[in-house]
C-alpha cells in the first residue's frame, strides 16, 4: 500500500496568515494526488484534483502544488471558513485508495 | 444538481450485518463509479472499497475482504454497501463518494467530487 504522510498534524493560524500543508508519498505517485477539506460533522469536500488543478468553484486562495512524492496545499491568506481538517489522497494505485492522516487547521 | 443521499443511522450488535444505501440524482448513475469511505470518531479516512455503476465491477480493501459487498441498482440509481459480522472498531461514519476521471491524455485523473451526506453506524452490545 502507498502511505500518505501530512505535516504538521495540527496547525493553528490567524486569519490573513499564508499557510502551507505537506503531504508526502511512501513511493512516486506522479501527480495523482487530491485535497479536500473537511469541517466538523460534514463530509469531505474536494479542493485540489491531479496535485494543482483547482475544482470548480473552489476560492483560488487555494492552491496545490508538487509530484512525484512531495506535494503541498496553500491557503494564500486565512478565511474564517478555512478552519477545518484537511485530507491529501492518492488516486496512483486504487487498490487501495489511500489517505493522509489529516490536518487539523484552529484558530491562533 | 447532483446529490447523493444516504440512509439514516443504524444500531447494530457484534456479529449482526448492515446495509447502508446511497440514492443518487442528477446526473446518469452509469456513468460514474461509487467509492465508500468510513471515518471512526475522531479518526481519518478509510477507502473500502468501489463500485462500477456501468457494470458492477468491485474492488474492496483488503482488510474487508470477505465481510463487505458493494452493489448498485441502475433502476434507482442507488448503490448499497453491506458490512457483516460487525465488530465495535467498525463504528463509524460511512459515506459513499461519486468517483470522477477527467481525461487528460495520456491519462485520467481520478478524484471524488460529490459526497453523501454519512451515514452513523454504531456497533454497540
Amino acid at each position: 500500500d502507498i502511505q500518505m504522510t501530512q505535516s504538521p498534524s495540527s496547525l493553528s493560524a490567524s486569519v490573513g496568515d499564508r499557510v502551507t500543508i505537506t503531504c508526502r508519498a511512501s513511493q512516486s505517485i506522479s501527480s495523482y494526488l487530491n485535497w479536500y477539506q473537511q469541517k466538523p460533522g460534514k463530509a469531505p469536500k474536494l479542493l485540489i484534483y491531479a496535485a494543482s488543478s483547482l475544482q470548480s468553484g473552489v476560492p483560488s486562495r487555494f492552491s496545490g502544488s508538487g509530484s512525484g512524492t512531495d506535494f503541498t496545499l496553500t491557503i494564500s491568506s486565512l478565511q474564517p471558513e478555512d478552519f477545518a481538517t484537511y485530507y491529501c489522497q492518492q488516486s496512483y494505485s486504487t487498490l487501495p485508495i489511500t489517505f493522509g492522516q489529516g490536518t487539523r487547521l484552529e484558530i491562533k | 444538481q447532483v446529490q447523493l443521499v444516504q440512509s439514516g443511522a443504524e444500531v447494530k450488535k457484534p456479529g449482526a450485518s448492515v446495509k447502508v444505501s446511497c440514492k443518487a440524482s442528477g446526473y446518469t448513475f452509469t456513468s460514474y463509479g461509487i467509492s465508500w469511505v468510513r471515518q471512526a470518531p475522531g479518526q481519518g479516512l478509510e477507502w473500502m472499497g468501489w463500485i462500477s455503476a456501468y457494470n458492477g465491477n468491485t474492488n474492496y480493501a483488503q482488510k474487508l475482504q470477505g465481510r463487505v459487498t458493494m452493489t448498485t441498482d441502475t433502476s434507482t440509481s442507488t448503490a448499497y454497501m453491506e458490512l457483516r459480522s460487525l465488530r465495535s472498531d467498525d463504528t463509524a461514519v460511512y459515506y459513499c463518494a461519486r468517483e470522477r476521471g477527467v481525461v487528460a491524455i495520456p491519462t485520467t485523473w481520478y478524484y471524488f467530487d460529490y459526497w453523501g451526506q454519512g451515514t452513523l453506524v454504531t456497533v454497540s452490545s
